[in-house]
């Protein structure tokens, strides 16, 4: 059964980096078959895509946020992570790893349950 | 980038009652590289269909995708109590992956 699980720090302060990681069960990270993926939800609002990650570290991003984001992949411990740079208080959301179809580039089939980070001092 | 906007912000039906959710896309979609998701409260959200018309494993067949270009729709026949919930559209494909602000189906 495939299980993505985020884990990181729920408070982070405005300038400072979020860093997240998605634990990734039941299935090899490594396998060419898939893309992994990082969406947010702020609170109330709609679903944002940040950014993609392929096994070989092959990455793409939200123009939007590529100024400030970086994915990265570690297949030895199954795991992918996000970290967003310069945050503020619009960067507030559910952030939410995923798992992406490489022969269905985008969607998103398996989700972890997502994490809330906040942005505060 | 395609925006895509999602119509009615919310519909009120009862259950046993056909929902039509509407996403209207800013520009063609190529391919027809259009999702449906449902989300409920506190839970991430559920892919439905992928392709317009193609259902995801496992989802009952009561949901159904059309559509092509720029106007695609997700019909619920028969509503569940289940089915109560929100629902977002994707973009996605060769450019920049874009969801709709989603559609709430509540219980009337």
């Amino acid at each position: 059964q495939m299980q993505l699980q985020e884990s990181g720090p729920g408070l982070v302060k405005p300038s400072e980096t979020l860093s997240l990681t998605c634990t990734v069960s039941g299935g090899s990270i490594s396998s060419s078959s898939y893309y992994w993926g990082w969406i947010r939800q702020p609170p109330g609002k709609g679903l944002e895509w940040i950014g993609s990650i392929y096994y070989s570290g092959d990455t793409y991003y939200n123009p939007s946020l590529e100024s400030r984001v970086t994915i990265s992949v570690d297949t030895s411990k199954n795991q992918f992570s996000l970290k967003l740079r310069s945050v503020t208080a619009a960067d507030m959301a559910v952030y939410y790893c995923a798992r992406q179809p490489f022969s269905i580039t985008g969607i998103n089939d398996y989700w972890g349950q997502g994490t809330l980070v906040t942005v505060s001092s | 980038e395609i925006v895509l906007t999602q119509s009615p912000g919310t519909l009120s039906l009862s259950p046993g009652e056909r929902a039509t959710l509407s996403c209207r896309a800013s520009q063609s979609v190529d391919s027809n590289y259009l999702a449906w998701y449902q989300q409920k409260p506190g839970q991430a959200p559920r892919l439905l269909i992928y392709g317009a018309s193609s259902r995801a494993t496992g989802i009952p067949d009561r949901f159904s995708g059309s559509g092509s270009g720029t106007d695609f729709t997700l019909t619920i026949s028969r509503l569940e109590p289940e089915d109560f919930a929100v629902y977002h559209c994707q973009h996605y494909g060769r450019s920049l992956w874009t969801f709709g602000q989603g559609t709430k189906v509540e219980i009337k």
